[in-house]
């Protein structure tokens, strides 16, 4: 156990519904990174947040959308859903703004988009 | 979004066998960290390096920070199947608070 949980572990929608991730950092980390692994595929930075702000931003698309709460947990909005969105999704933690001493991981949410 | 480019993209051996991959770069990074990701997992960090030349072990596992500051190198000594799943190395610019930069991972697959 990582210490940073995600919820759900599987999630299967159809095309144009729309979905939440969540993430729960582990305890400390006031950081919340989001990640985007489609098949065969390496780790596409989505969104990043730092103690409920907006830091940073990748190539998130615009009918994706997050937030980082009071409690640091936070959510990923995936709305509109394509089946080019189908792909797992992990959120990571750390303790400062920038995780020089390494992002730590939850196992991921496996979207299925049918 | 700057990536890092990771060699090779896949690799198969025979158990016992030793493996190295590389990371480079074309910008210096400070920080480098190796990650590796099981079937279904998330990214489990092995081995961080804070020094330019800095050369650390973690069992089997030996990692090198390059001279240049562009690149980093993972060796594998004498290969097991549970040493099968993707290598990432990530990058970190500068020091502090720059997110990490993550290469396009190395799939490493063992022969029976």
């Amino acid at each position: 156990d990582s210490g940073v949980t995600q919820t759900p572990k599987h999630l299967i929608t159809a095309t144009g519904q729309r979905v939440t991730l969540r993430c729960s950092p582990r305890s400390g980390d006031l950081s919340v990174y989001w990640y985007q692994q489609s098949l065969d595929q390496g780790l596409q930075f989505l969104i990043q947040y730092y103690n409920g702000e907006e830091r940073a931003k990748g190539n998130i698309l615009e009918r994706f959308s997050a937030q980082q709460f009071p409690d640091l947990h936070s959510e990923l909005n995936l709305s509109s859903l394509e089946l080019g969105d189908s792909a797992l999704y992990f959120c990571a933690s750390s303790r400062n703004r920038g995780g020089g001493y390494g992002y730590t991981f939850g196992s991921g949410t496996r979207l299925t988009v049918v | 979004g700057q990536q890092l480019n990771q060699s090779p993209q896949s690799m198969f051996i025979q158990e016992g066998e030793d493996v190295s991959m590389n990371c480079t770069s074309s910008s210096i990074f400070n920080t480098w960290l190796w990650y590796k990701q099981d079937p279904g997992e998330g990214p489990v960090l092995l081995i961080a390096l804070y020094k330019a030349g800095e050369l650390t072990s973690n069992g089997r596992l030996t990692a090198q920070f390059g001279i240049t500051r562009k690149d980093s190198f993972l060796n594998i000594s004498a290969s097991i199947p549970s040493d099968v799943g993707i290598y990432f190395c990530a990058g970190q610019l500068r020091v502090g608070n720059e997110k990490l930069t993550f290469g396009t991972g190395t799939r490493l697959t063992i022969i029976p």
